[in-house]
């Protein structure tokens, strides 16, 4: 069975610090990752995803995720944090076989301190 | 562009009542999906379906009820809503193309308490 882990549930960090969130998943088929944001009281928006190519993925405002097939892996990288990413992130895969099955984490909240 | 939107945004209901919440997309994506999301439970799928007329189950369907009559409209009704049906319920949608990594997209949530 496919499943997503997500070991931070919560992650502190200061302004302008680097983050890591970390993402592992276990699948015994392709699959493609995504990473969401959600900022409270709002819906999950896609900030990045991993098809297929280069393994480093990046989105537009500074978030990077590198798919590791031998760590099954998908961490999310940003060097420098603002106050304003302050929101809860979800890692989530999808089969790469076309079905309707996505598969979440349970989320990591991060909050940027200043 | 509007894309997904669901109402209400917010419900207060009484436990028994028979609430709605309505989703509207308009990507004419064929699948739509209903989940909810708990503290400590993620992302839950209720229902989904892959296109006008055709709706399954997910993991937590029980208490549940969709339609699909048309390809824009997927709404979601609680029968007789319990307090464990207090929760925030995300409508989403995709087109299920593979080049696209069958990417979802959420609408904004419904906040819904049941009392």
């Amino acid at each position: 069975a496919q499943s997503v882990t997500q070991l931070d549930s919560q992650v502190p960090v200061f302004e302008e610090a680097p983050v890591e969130l970390r993402c592992n998943y276990s699948s015994s088929v392709s699959v493609y990752l995504f990473w969401y944001v959600q900022y409270p009281n709002q819906g999950l928006q896609l900030l990045l995803k991993y098809l297929s190519g280069s393994t480093l993925v990046e989105s537009i405002n500074g978030f990077e995720a590198e798919f590791n097939k031998s760590q099954t892996s998908f961490h999310l990288r940003k060097p420098s944090v603002h106050i304003s990413d302050t929101a809860e992130y979800f890692c989530a895969v999808s089969l790469g076989s076309g079905t309707y099955k996505y598969i979440f984490g349970t989320g990591t909240r991060l909050k940027v301190l200043a | 562009d509007a894309g997904i939107t669901q109402s209400p945004r917010y419900k207060i209901t009484e436990t028994g009542r028979q609430v709605t919440l309505m989703c509207h997309q308009t990507w004419s994506h064929s699948y739509m999906f209903w989940y909810r999301q708990d503290l400590g439970h993620g992302l839950r799928l209720i229902y989904y379906s892959a296109a006008a007329d055709i709706t399954d189950k997910g993991e937590v369907p029980d208490g549940y009820v969709v339609s699909r009559s048309k390809t824009e409209n997927f709404p979601l009704t609680l029968e007789s809503a319990t307090r464990s049906q207090t929760s925030v319920y995300f409508c989403a949608s995709s087109d299920m193309i593979r080049v696209s990594g069958n990417t979802i997209y959420f609408g904004e949530g419904s906040w819904l308490t049941v009392v």
